[in-house]
């Protein structure tokens, strides 16, 4: 299994809809997992961290599945401004305990 | 938003110059870190510093060569690249290492062009 992998995009949405992706992660002692957006030749942006079984803000949900080994990111009425790629990381894989490692990322295409 | 910064926002070089990519964190933290993000790929980790000492280096060939001098500067140094090397390369920070304090912040990056 790849160490840290993400649904293949993109993801076509129309304006106002609900999405949800997954992330799949290799290591089952991970303790914390993070989503980041990513907008075109900008950096990636902290969006939530996980910690636990999930954690919300505002129209951001993410879910931990730890039986399963994946996360989730759900995002509810969809915005225009929701266009971005969103990355999936996740520390303590590949030999090292702090550096993150990513996803490819899911990219993802609200539509008016 | 001016937490992290990176300079110079872009470069080109050619495979026998040396350059210096910096980053400078003003959030306060302990940790910084070195990613590459090419096309279609992920970001890959390339070094790890926590409290100015290595503790990650991410089979990173030796043209690669960074520094951290304190806890807010981080320095990577360039010499003899290949036209492979062309990439974003991000800087991050976070408060400190291990999974509480894992949170990264990022630079808005250097993009590199070798010629």
């Amino acid at each position: 299994r790849k160490e840290v992998e993400q649904d293949p995009g993109p993801f076509n949405v129309p304006e106002g809809a609900t999405v949800a992706f997954n992330c799949t992660y290799s290591n089952s002692a991970s303790q914390s997992f993070f989503w980041y957006r990513q907008d075109c030749r900008k950096e990636p942006k902290l969006l939530m961290s996980v910690y636990s079984s999930g954690n919300e803000d505002g129209r951001f949900t993410a879910q931990l599945n730890r039986a399963s080994q994946y996360i989730s990111l759900l995002i509810r009425d969809s915005k225009l401004s929701d266009s971005a790629t969103y990355l999936c990381a996740v520390p303590g894989i590949g030999g090292g305990a702090d550096g993150l490692t990513f996803g490819k990322g899911t990219h993802l295409i609200i539509q008016p | 938003e001016t937490g992290v910064t990176q300079t110079p926002r872009h470069l080109v070089m050619g495979m026998t110059n040396k350059k210096s990519l910096k980053c400078e964190q003003h959030l306060g933290h302990n940790a910084m870190y070195w990613y590459k993000q090419s096309a279609k790929k992920p970001l890959e980790l390339m070094f790890v510093y926590n409290f100015k000492e290595q503790t990650e280096n991410n089979s990173v060939p030796s043209r690669f060569s960074p520094e951290c001098p304190n806890s807010s500067h981080l320095f990577l140094h360039l010499h003899t690249l290949q036209p492979e090397d062309s990439a974003l390369y991000l800087c991050a920070s976070s408060q400190g290492t291990g999974s509480s304090y894992n949170e990264q912040f990022f630079g808005p990056g250097t993009r590199l062009t070798v010629l």
